[in-house]
């Protein structure tokens, strides 16, 4: 099966600093990768679709300048929290989809999420 | 607008029974249907996908089915065990092919 790593699992930082969270695609090529965020006992929800090599395509409320997102590579996407605030804190999560083979271009695989917590 | 929806949003089941968590969707033109399994603190571990041209996949002792037509789908787990307690989201993708979860439901099995 497909893996996506996330990097790293968990990182606190002081407000106003930035944190950049890492999502690859270890054994596939992800032609697009998807960021979500999860509250405590909430369910997911989208931020963010990116194909490689252009931009990424922001939900409805979500900051494209606060929640900065490049995917320069088929298997790396990296999403950049810029000058975080306590209520930053969340689980963010990412996913990837593409490949050659069908089952990668339909599924989306899911990387094991990033918890941040800010000061 | 895809809304998906599960029921109950928590359940506690005595060891050994089987259970049925509930899922509906209010767009049926859906490609597939995923089960995902979330345990406290941790990411998504995917549990079946169903295709919209199946009725229903199995693994193990899980068994998720898809009506279409209704807008429901139902995953069915045998024979509980304690260490199937975690929260299991349902998702269905919209036209824009996007995943939409649902709130889940926390299931915890009583040893």
């Amino acid at each position: 099966g497909a893996v996506v790593s996330q990097h790293p699992s968990w990182v606190i930082c002081k407000s106003g600093t930035s944190v950049k969270i890492e999502c690859r695609s270890l054994d596939f090529q992800a032609t697009t990768m998807f960021w979500y965020r999860q509250f405590p006992k909430k369910s997911l929800m989208l931020m963010a679709t990116s194909n490689e090599g252009s931009k990424a395509t922001y939900e409805q409320g979500v900051e494209k300048d606060k929640f900065l997102i490049n995917h320069a590579s088929l298997t790396l996407s990296t999403l950049t929290v810029t000058s975080a605030h306590p209520e930053d804190s969340s689980f963010y999560i990412c996913s990837a989809r593409g490949g050659r083979e069908e089952v990668f271009r339909e599924t989306q695989y899911f990387g094991p999420g990033t918890r941040l917590l800010v000061l | 607008k895809q809304e998906v929806t599960q029921i109950p949003a928590a359940l506690s089941v005595p060891e050994g029974e089987n259970l049925v968590l509930n899922c509906s969707f209010t767009d049926s033109a859906i490609y597939n249907l995923q089960w995902f399994r979330q345990d406290p603190g941790k990411g998504l571990t995917s549990l079946l996908l169903i295709q919209s041209s199946q009725r229903e996949q199995t693994s193990g002792r899980l068994n998720a089915s898809l009506d279409k037509s209704s807008g429901r789908s139902t995953l069915y787990i045998a024979a509980s065990q304690p260490g199937d307690s975690a929260t299991y989201l349902c998702a269905a993708p919209n036209r824009d092919d996007k995943i939409i979860f649902g709130k889940g439901t926390r299931l915890h099995i009583l040893p």
